[in-house]
């Protein structure tokens, strides 16, 4: 089993869609939770950051993460077709082996159609 | 304040040749790192420097070296290009507090 899970997609929703994007962890370590937007040949760029268990909200995009599922995601609201782009969701330990680096999923391509 | 640069944007190398990879923050981020992005592979660590003087291996880093004198600087050197590392290169860096990273826009490397 991966250490981090998610659903490459592609996703395509129409604009003003609410849009959902979810990654699965096995590790329990894991306390850093972030979502990287990358747009097409860029690098990503740092989206949203929670600690631990939680929701965090900021302009059209909300994080929650839930600990006891081992899942978090990622909700944008009143989507927008600059939203279109792949959104990685990475997590770091706080404890063990590799404390301190981040772990990526591979990523969602999500499309949002005028 | 540029935040993280990388040099070069593309490289093309034949296999057998030598190529530095030059990684740059202008933030005095403690932490900084290699990753490499393949198609379906995500984003995967190479190398990672907790401070100047300081190096330890991440994921994937066979053929690969670093090395970090200054808190600045983190080059990646390949030693001897293979076609298995033709890929899209990203250096990140982070403060050693905080653990939001932060990447450079990247080097597109293909190797013939």
């Amino acid at each position: 089993q991966k250490e981090v899970e998610q659903d490459p997609g592609p996703l395509s929703v129409p604009e003003g869609a609410i849009v959902s994007l979810n990654c699965t962890y096995s590790n329990s370590a894991f306390q850093y939770f972030m979502w990287y937007r990358q747009y097409s040949r860029k690098g990503p760029e740092l989206l949203m950051y929670t600690y631990s268990s939680g929701n965090k909200e900021d302009g059209r995009f909300t994080a929650q993460v839930d600990k006891s599922s081992k899942y978090i995601s990622l909700f944008i609201r009143d989507s927008q077709p600059s939203d279109s782009a792949t959104y990685l969701c990475a997590m770091s330990a706080i404890y063990g082996g590799s404390q301190g680096n981040l772990i990526f999923g591979k990523g969602t391509k999500l499309s949002v159609k005028p | 304040n540029a935040g993280v640069t990388q040099t070069p944007k593309f490289q093309v190398l034949k296999t057998g040749q030598s190529m530095t990879l030059q990684c740059a923050q202008d933030m005095n981020h403690e932490y900084m790192s290699w990753y490499r992005q393949d198609p379906g592979m995500g984003l995967r660590l190479i190398h990672y420097s907790v401070g100047a003087g300081i190096t330890d291996q991440g994921e994937v880093p066979n053929g690969y070296n670093v090395s970090r004198s200054t808190t600045e600087d983190f080059p990646l050197r390949l030693l001897s290009a293979a076609p298995s590392q033709t890929s899209v290169y990203f250096c990140a860096s982070r403060s050693y507090v905080f653990y939001e990273q932060y990447f450079g826009p990247g080097t597109r490397l293909t190797v013939t």
